[in-house]
């Protein structure tokens, strides 16, 4: 199985802060990664797709980028509605998806 | 626009059966251009894809899961169900059904689950 990790695990930052967050694949998986976002008590919503893809309605705040093992999903200004748990997911394996552990970003 | 809701029981007793029904609305299930799927949740830990299934009735399920696990769909009635046997607490979860989408890219076929539904939590206990 294809494993995801990201880092970190959680983050604290300030509204109008440049984040980053990382997303690594356990093998080479090209573009077949996705980001999502869930904030509590919600179901997560896409907000990118093939890695750099930004889903219809999704704030240009958001970019992915990265192939092959390394990924990142940078929110350029944050925003108080960005604060919620971020999930990385493959699907290069056909038949099985697997998510990343989360990045909880709080506020600091 | 389109819509996704579960439902089913939300206590279930260990090893016996947790079934879960999504109701798809807004849109038809019998779509070529999609597959749909569910997946889980356990209380404050991450996302576990659980399995999918084709309008046609062809599945494929998480290796981890898959002796306990069907999905089948019922295009009449534009819902796709869970079932899940032999709980036991660790199968305590909040569980989302959802549309897998594709797209065609230049490096292959690129896939992803949008919408989902508001998910429903199940509690295996006695």
């Amino acid at each position: 199985d294809i494993q995801m990790t990201q880092s970190p695990s959680s983050l604290s930052a300030s509204v109008g802060d440049r984040v980053t967050i990382t997303c690594r694949a356990s093998q080479s998986i090209s573009s077949y990664l996705n980001w999502y976002q869930q904030k509590p008590g919600k179901a997560p919503k896409l907000l990118i797709y093939a890695a750099s893809s930004l889903q219809s309605g999704v704030p240009s705040r958001f970019s992915g980028s990265g192939s092959g093992t390394d990924f990142t999903l940078t929110i350029s200004s944050l925003q108080p509605e960005d604060f919620a748990t971020y999930y990385c997911q493959q699907s290069y394996s056909t038949f099985m998806y697997t998510f990343g552990q989360g990045t909880k970003l709080e506020i600091k | 626009q389109l819509q996704l809701q579960e439902s089913g029981p939300g206590l279930v007793k260990p090893s016996e059966t947790l079934s879960l029904t999504c109701t798809v609305s807004g849109g038809s299930i019998s779509s070529s251009s999609y597959y749909w799927g569910w997946i889980r949740q356990p209380p404050g830990k991450g996302l576990e894809w659980i399995g999918s299934i084709y309008y046609s009735g062809s599945t494929y399920y998480n290796p981890s899961l898959k002796s306990r696990v069907t999905i089948s769909v019922d295009t009449s009635k534009n819902q796709f169900s869970l079932k899940l046997s032999s709980v036991t607490a660790a199968d305590t979860a909040v569980y989302y059904c959802a549309r897998r989408g594709r797209m065609d890219l230049w490096f292959g076929e690129i896939r992803w689950f949008d919408p989902w539904g508001q998910g429903t939590l199940v509690t295996v206990s006695s």
